[in-house]
């Protein structure tokens, strides 16, 4: 089936730095992937769609200069959270879906980020 | 983006079928209806997809109404291990394929 690995699948880190998350389709090619952010006790929020060879579409509200995504591959993308502070703690998860296939979306295990 | 509307929560017992309801008055013809189901500090999982036409899986079926402006995932047996948020979502293909949660339904299943 398929799978989408992400990484790491916790952090933490310090007021000011940069962190980066990774998304890897592992048995599949995805065109687009997509990210999502999760506070405690709520629904996913849909941040941007990350489009493999271009630039991401980002959903209104979402700052673009903070969380940069690279999608450099047919296989991986990267969200960076750009000069992190505490409200940017939350649980990020990525998914993606085959180019080819009826499949619904796979979705990666969720990254925790806490800033400190 | 069309909207759901989905009871916050329900419960269930054990080795009893659940119907877990969704409605979407407002789908428009090139919307999929989408359900998948969380556990905490998990990703989503898929659980199932249609468009039309009642759909079957290994996990679940999915009921559509003749109008699509409504829907029902049955789990035919509840287990312990379904207890989670379900998710019903509407994804528009024109709209990018994005799938954009909305609230969703919190199932307990009892022993």
């Amino acid at each position: 089936g398929a799978v989408v690995s992400q990484h790491p699948s916790w952090v933490i880190c310090k007021s000011g730095t940069s962190v980066k998350i990774e998304c890897r389709s592992l048995d599949f090619q995805a065109t687009t992937m997509f990210w999502y952010r999760q506070f405690p006790k709520q629904s996913l929020m849909l941040m941007a769609t990350s489009n493999e060879g271009s630039k991401a579409t980002y959903e209104q509200g979402v700052e673009k200069d903070k969380f940069l995504i690279n999608h450099a591959s047919l296989t991986l993308s990267t969200l960076t959270v750009t000069s992190a502070h505490p409200e940017d703690s939350s649980f990020y998860i990525c998914s993606a879906r085959r180019d080819r296939g009826r499949e619904g979306y796979t979705f990666g295990s969720g990254t925790r980020l806490t800033v400190v | 983006d069309a909207k759901t509307t989905q009871p916050n929560s329900m419960e269930s017992n054990e080795e009893e079928p659940v119907h877990l309801p969704c409605n979407h008055s407002t789908i428009s013809g090139t919307d999929y209806i989408h359900w998948y189901r969380q556990l905490p500090s998990q990703g989503p999982e898929y659980v199932i997809h249609g468009l039309t036409s009642n759909v079957n899986n290994r996990m679940a079926s999915l009921a559509i109404a003749e109008d699509r402006k409504s829907s029902t995932l049955i789990l035919h047996r509840a287990t312990l291990r379904d207890a989670a948020v379900y998710y019903c979502i509407l994804r528009d293909v024109r709209g990018g394929n994005k799938l954009v949660f909305g609230a969703g339904t919190i199932l307990r299943v009892k022993s």
